[in-house]
């Protein structure tokens, strides 16, 4: 199985400013997905991270406010940009592995709260 | 658009017993997977089980198993023998096929009590 390493695990930030969250597996991986969690809601698709290419975004969310790089198959980066305290919420970036159909992978998720 | 249903926003078991969880699906699709995610307090999304729409027999892992209505879009699983440790939000997720995104209902907080 994969391991995910995404970072940073939880971070308070200020409104106004922006947080880059990072993704890393080490296993190769077909697709990338970057997702929302607002406090006691269902997770949310922001986008499907392709790489060396624009990401594509789902209705509601922009890439002004949620930059995202792929420069290679196994890194992926989010970025919340010009935080509000509307922004709070749970990140968690998703891969598929290649050579299987097996459900999603999950990184560990990234806790943030904008004061 | 896929939309997924979970009705029950609670459950409630005690150890030992069996629960089973509801999900109603829409879709249009012929080809399309289910899966069944388990969030813990620690928010790790853990695979619990996933069927996929062309096998007509029921999906199974250990204590879990799911019962898998293709007509009537219905997606249940249940829990045999639970246990503390599957106090949890329950996600049903519906996927079109390789290379799609996750689609999440909204979940359904299992408490388990001994």
């Amino acid at each position: 199985s994969a391991v995910i390493s995404q970072k940073p695990s939880r971070d308070i930030c200020q409104r106004g400013t922006s947080l880059t969250i990072q993704c890393q597996v080490d296993s190769q991986v077909t697709m990338m997905f970057w997702y929302r969690q607002q406090p006691g809601q269902s997770l949310t698709l922001i986008a499907t991270a392709n790489q060396g290419s624009e990401a594509t975004y789902e209705s509601g969310f922009v890439i002004d406010k949620f930059p995202i790089s792929r420069p290679n198959l196994t890194f992926s980066t989010l970025t919340v940009s010009n935080m509000s305290p509307e922004d709070s919420s749970i990140y968690l970036c998703s891969v598929e592995l290649a050579g299987g159909s097996y459900g999603y992978t999950f990184g560990s998720g990234t806790r943030l709260t904008v004061v | 658009a896929q939309t997924v249903t979970q009705s029950q926003p609670e459950m409630s078991v005690q150890e030992a017993e069996t629960v089973t969880l509801s999900c109603t699906y829409d879709t249009s699709e012929s080809d399309y997977y289910l899966f069944w995610y388990k969030q813990p307090p620690s928010r790790q999304m853990i695979l619990v089980i996933r069927q996929e729409a062309y096998k007509q027999q029921n999906a199974t892992e250990n204590r879990f198993s799911v019962n898998f209505q293709k007509a009537a879009k219905s997606f249940s699983l249940k829990i045999s023998d639970s246990q503390l440790g599957d106090a949890a939000m329950y996600f049903c997720a519906y996927r079109r096929g390789s290379g799609y995104a996750l689609n999440f209902g909204k979940g359904t907080s299992l408490l388990v009590t001994p």
